[in-house]
């Protein structure tokens, strides 16, 4: 597809629950990006890949969390034992790093997760 | 720690009149800023840029100005639009991945 492609739209898990949320990147984009947003507030950084590799995992709030890109495309974010703290919209964006400069990410549409 | 503060939550504006959103950030390593634009439900939408090499950056009706040693930066909208209306987050990256810290977002309502 045209844009970075998110699912489920939305999941409501029970407390103990564990979750799988996907990202389809925009094909050749390099970098991919998982952001975590509560209600509102601004979009917070969980973890980055430069394709397979995950170079950044500072954001990840607890070891509950984790995040893959095995061949570098799709990604998956798990949760492990969800918390009613962990409700939120999980949004993930790509970008063609070009070395040397910025380009701006695509944000999917994200994936709202309630635990009840 | 916010390192990205957009203190006003919301902002009204008169449609074809100017729409000024501003962003304040703590962190002197930050070298690139952007603005996206968020609908209900769906996810942030790019608008414009600027790095921490211009002051100024222009693209039809929106305009980014950076004021770095104040740490501030605003959008302007001119002229507003009805369809402008969406929450607006004020972003900042300062390493070479692209990294972004955003601000709490402003909702922004153009009435006719």
């Amino acid at each position: 597809g045209a844009g970075v492609s998110q699912s489920p739209r939305y999941k409501v898990a029970k407390r103990g629950q564990d979750v799988a949320l996907r990202c389809d990147p925009i094909s050749g984009h390099v970098s991919l990006f998982w952001y975590q947003q509560a209600l509102g507030q601004g979009p917070e950084f969980l973890t980055y890949f430069q394709n397979e590799a995950q170079l950044d995992k500072s954001g990840l709030p607890s070891d509950r969390f984790f995040a893959e890109r095995p061949e570098g495309s799709v990604s998956t974010l798990k949760i492990q034992r969800t918390q009613q703290e962990d409700s939120a919209v999980y949004l993930c964006a790509s970008s063609l790093e070009i070395s040397g400069w910025y380009t701006e990410a695509f944000f999917g549409q994200g994936t709202r997760l309630t635990v009840v | 720690d916010q390192q990205v503060k957009q203190n006003s939550p919301s902002l009204s504006v008169q449609e074809g009149r100017i729409s000024i959103l501003n962003c304040d950030y703590t962190n002197s390593m930050f070298d690139y800023f952007l603005w996206y634009k968020k609908y209900p439900a769906e996810g942030p939408t790019f608008l414009i840029s600027i790095s921490s090499i211009k002051d100024k950056n222009e693209d039809g009706r929106f305009t980014v100005f950076l004021n770095k040693s104040a740490k501030h930066l605003s959008l302007h909208i001119v002229p507003s639009q009805p369809g402008d209306s969406a929450v607006y987050f004020c972003a900042a990256s300062g390493d070479s991945w692209g990294k972004l810290q955003f601000g709490a977002g402003t909702q922004v309502v153009v009435t006719p």
